[in-house]
């Protein structure tokens, strides 16, 4: 069955580091692609989206890449900090009509001073 | 400017009790949804309402039912709880009207319902 996934349920970086999250997804007509970020105890936060006709894009200290060949999506984060520990959720739209988001299960950030 | 307020942050249910989940933006976004999630998995939809006095069905919605009570509120409600019902619940909203695709949502910060 189709799906959105994560390479990786855990990443631990140093404080400075760059990290790189990836998430695969197999559904070739999905065309919105998010990235949101979930502290402990919180609700997911917007960080950053993509259209399918784009191949990347660029927020503060985030950037979206999109592989539309190898239907992969990554959030690259620069100059990590601690404050950027936390869940990162990939999703994808398949919506038709209406918002359907289908979210990944996550991947838990771990930022080291 | 809140956002996406929920309401209880926390509750516990006897298995049979019914409870209300409470929603509420000041965005003046169009639609409002609902979700659960569990350990281990993304978050599931349980219930969207695309404009106001629209509601329809999402991914999981068993077991509960909803009512879009003006532009601003959107409520779930657990008519007879079960222990699968135990999950951290989530509202959202967005600006499109009719839910278009391709939008971002805003969430709330959640509640944590555990069914015992």
């Amino acid at each position: 069955g189709e799906s959105v996934g994560l390479h990786l349920p855990t990443l631990s970086v140093q404080e400075g580091d760059n990290s790189i999250i990836n998430c695969a997804y197999s559904n070739s007509a999905s065309d919105y692609f998010i990235w949101y970020k979930q502290e402990s105890g919180k609700g997911p936060q917007f960080i950053i989206d993509i259209r399918s006709n784009m191949d990347k894009r660029q927020g503060q200290r985030v950037t979206v890449l999109l592989n539309k060949t190898v239907k992969h999506l990554s959030l690259q984060i620069a100059a990590t900090q601690p404050g950027d520990s936390a869940v990162y959720f990939c999703a994808e739209n398949r919506g038709t009509g209406f918002q359907k988001l289908v979210f990944g299960t996550g991947t838990r950030l771990l930022v080291s001073p | 400017n809140a956002g996406v307020t929920q309401t209880p942050k926390f509750q516990v249910l006897k298995t049979g009790q019914s409870m209300t989940l409470q929603c509420a933006q000041d965005m003046n976004h169009n639609s409002m949804y609902w979700y659960r999630q569990d350990p281990g998995m993304g978050l599931r939809l349980i219930y969207y309402s695309a404009s106001e006095g629209t509601t329809d069905k999402g991914e999981v919605p068993n077991g509960y039912n909803v009512s879009r009570l003006n532009k601003r509120e959107f409520s779930l409600r657990l008519e007879s709880a079960a222990p699968s019902q135990t999950s951290v619940y989530f509202c959202a909203s967005s600006e499109a009207l009719g839910g278009t695709p391709n939008e971002k949502l805003f969430f709330g910060s959640g509640t944590q319902l555990s069914v015992l």
